[in-house]
């Protein structure tokens, strides 16, 4: 089946860093990325999505690109602020049938000022 | 804001009892998904209805069982529970051809004592 392979954190960084969290996937046909965040007490948000190879989703600074070569779909952002500590969700979407997510395990962000 | 609420926001309740979880979808939205969100097990996908029917059943315990109704916000109602169930609950929903894309509500945390 659908799985999502998402590096394991926490991850902590100071303010204005690079940053990567690295997903890789697996699936058949052709699916949908996507990059969710929650910040502390809160629902999940999209941050972004890429529906097809190649493509890449961008939001707040963030982007990630949709290798099927790879089968991965990586977060990075150039430097970081305090108020992207979150943790952050790979996910995938399928459809024919039910459009359902199916979520890595998530990575927790924390940035220092 | 995502336009997805869900009600309650906490819930507290003893083993063995039955609760039920609200969620209405965002205007226009006719698909609804529930997760149920805990340490252990990561976000995972319960069920999905779309339009009043069930479209897909994922990890769902035969306890759990959930509805849409005509106006389309949906329920999911959990019974005999345990305290294996205390987690937080979310509602997404989406629209027709978003290839996967989902909102989420702010959750229902669930402690079962």
């Amino acid at each position: 089946g659908n799985s999502v392979t998402q590096m394991e954190g926490p991850v902590t960084l100071s303010e204005e860093a690079f940053l990567t969290i690295n997903c890789t996937y697996t699936a058949t046909g052709y699916p949908s990325l996507f990059w969710y965040v929650q910040y502390p007490g809160e629902g999940l948000q999209l941050l972004l999505k890429a529906t097809k190879a190649d493509d890449k989703g961008s939001n707040k600074g963030f982007e990630a690109t949709y290798r099927k070569e790879t089968t991965s779909f990586h977060l990075e952002k150039g430097s970081v602020q305090v108020s992207d500590s979150a943790v952050y969700f790979c996910a995938l979407g399928s459809w024919g049938g039910s459009e359902k997510l199916v979520f890595g395990k998530g990575t927790k962000l924390t940035v220092n000022p | 804001d995502s336009g997805v609420t869900q009600t309650p926001k906490h819930l507290i309740t003893a083993t063995g009892q039955r609760v039920t979880l609200r969620c209405s979808p965002r205007s226009g939205d006719l698909s609804v998904y529930w997760y149920q969100q805990s340490l252990d097990q990561g976000l995972q996908f319960l069920i999905h209805y779309y339009n009043g029917e069930e479209r897909a059943k994922g990890n769902i315990l035969e306890r759990f069982s959930a509805q849409q109704f005509p106006d389309l916000h949906s329920e999911l109602n959990l019974s005999s529970l345990e305290l294996g169930d205390s987690a937080l609950y979310f509602c997404a929903s989406s629209s027709a051809g978003t290839r996967g894309e989902q909102y989420f509500g702010p959750g229902t945390r669930l402690t079962v004592t």
